[in-house]
């Protein structure tokens, strides 16, 4: 089974602090994927990753960056954190060709007080 | 451009009612579809797709065809349960490989 875990899934904040929220997975996927999901809105891209240290802008990167050193690993970051950013983010992975689905893990709470 | 759009919710139906969640598309070329469901607390997990005009997919008693003609990619279960309570999202991907999604209908199951 494919498993993508992301390190928190709750975390606490306050406004202007640095924030990381990292995803790891286990099934040597070249794709990996950033999403917030908020009310109403459903999921929204925040920045894709289709290879190590290669990074994409999806549709709402404002705020945001990402890392990608491993191809395991992708590191989403707040760089000042806001009460905007307040949401529920989405990591996601996927092999490289493209009918395959992407799997997804269990999501970070973030609250930015 | 690329759209999913979903019917609103919440939907409330009693156990063992039949259930149908309309999804319809835009998009350029053609594309995968997918129906994800997020039980309360949990991230997505796929539930079923379908990759080409015509094609049925189908998976826990859940099943979606894929509608060319129509656009269209609707959810249906025969006789739902209390355990079917989730938010369900509907996407497509495109032949950039970037899913876009609905906005999720929220479906609560009564015993």
């Amino acid at each position: 089974d494919v498993k993508v875990t992301q390190s928190s899934r709750y975390l606490v904040k306050r406004t202007g602090e640095k924030v990381f929220l990292e995803c790891v997975q286990d099934m040597d996927h070249e794709n990996m994927f950033w999403y917030r999901q908020d009310p109403g809105l459903g999921l929204r891209l925040i920045y894709f990753s289709y290879d190590v240290k290669m990074k994409e802008k999806g549709d709402i990167p404002e705020g945001y960056s990402v890392s990608r050193e491993k191809k395991e690993r992708f590191s989403l970051i707040l760089e000042s954190a806001s009460t905007n950013q307040t949401s529920m983010y989405l990591c996601a992975s996927s092999p490289s060709w493209v009918g395959e689905t992407q799997y997804f893990g269990p999501g970070t709470r973030l609250l930015v007080l | 451009g690329n759209s999913v759009t979903q019917m609103e919710g919440p939907v409330t139906l009693s156990e063992e009612a039949f259930l149908t969640i309309n999804c319809t598309y835009t998009a350029t070329g053609y594309p995968s579809l997918f129906w994800y469901v997020q039980y309360p607390g949990e991230g997505l997990q796929l539930l079923l797709k379908a990759t080409k005009a015509d094609d049925k997919g189908s998976n826990k008693g859940f099943e979606a065809t894929y509608r060319k003609e129509t656009t269209s990619f609707h959810l249906e279960k025969g006789s739902v349960q209390v355990s079917d309570s989730a938010v369900y999202f509907c996407a497509l991907k495109n032949q950039g490989g970037k899913l876009i999604f609905g906005q999720g209908t929220e479906l609560s199951v009564k015993p």
